[in-house]
């Protein structure tokens, strides 16, 4: 089993709608976790972290953190072509500072 | 803020030369710097962890004497592929950590360079 899992995708949404990518972790002692961006030829770009159970908002973006579950997920609403991007989580256990574990990532296609 | 910039964006070389790449974090001290490679439609692979002043902890695989790490400051970190050869091609990208109040003990931030696409002919 992978330390952290995601649907490999291709996750397909039209425009306006709103995507979801899921994210499964094994070790219960992780503390923190990331959402990055990644464009097709480029670097990830951080979106946004989570540490606490709930919901976290920012702009478009909603990070969902349940820990007894052990997952983690990405709201994207309204979603635009140019969210059209592989979406990689990343899993830190806080007593390694700051070594991730990411996953393979999703690709997500916003279809016009 | 949290910039981290890699220079080359891209080299050619020739089989058998060595090729240097830098990694620097521009607006802040960098607590640990890492080195990614990634091929193409593929997923980022971690080749090594590295500490100012301190030996790279190479991940399981990867030659610590083909790619030669040296972290000379908090904002500075260099990869160098020693004797690359066409299978060393491939996208090396880097990050930096940056510690933040809000995640204090929970882990660190990774912020990533632009990346350097390798092609070794």
């Amino acid at each position: 089993q992978k330390e952290v899992e995601q649907n490999s995708g291709p996750l397909s949404v039209p425009e306006g709608a709103i995507a979801s990518l899921n994210c499964t972790y094994s070790d219960r002692g992780s503390q923190s976790f990331f959402w990055y961006r990644q464009y097709s030829g480029k670097s990830p770009e951080l979106i946004m972290f989570i540490y606490s159970n709930g919901d976290k908002e920012d702009g478009r973006f909603t990070a969902q953190l349940n820990k007894a579950s052990q997952y983690v997920s990405l709201l994207i609403r309204d979603s635009q072509p140019s969210d059209s991007a592989t979406y990689l989580c990343a899993v830190n256990m806080g007593t390694n500072a700051g070594k991730s574990t990411f996953g393979d990532g999703t690709t997500l296609t916003v279809k016009p | 803020g949290a910039v981290v910039s890699q220079h080359p964006s891209w080299v050619i070389c020739k089989s058998g030369t060595s090729v240097k790449i830098e990694c620097r974090s521009l607006d802040f001290q960098a607590t640990t710097m890492f080195w990614y490679r990634q091929f193409p439609k593929q997923s980022l692979m971690l080749m090594a962890t590295s500490n100012e002043g301190s030996k790279a902890t190479y991940e399981q695989g990867v030659e610590k004497d083909k790619f030669l790490i040296n972290h000379a400051s908090l904002t500075l970190s260099t990869l160098t592929v020693t004797s690359a050869h066409p299978e060393d091609s491939s996208f090396y990208i880097c990050s930096a950590t940056q510690r933040s109040g809000e995640l204090l003990g929970r882990g660190e931030t990774q912020y990533f360079g632009p990346g350097t696409r390798l092609l070794v002919l």
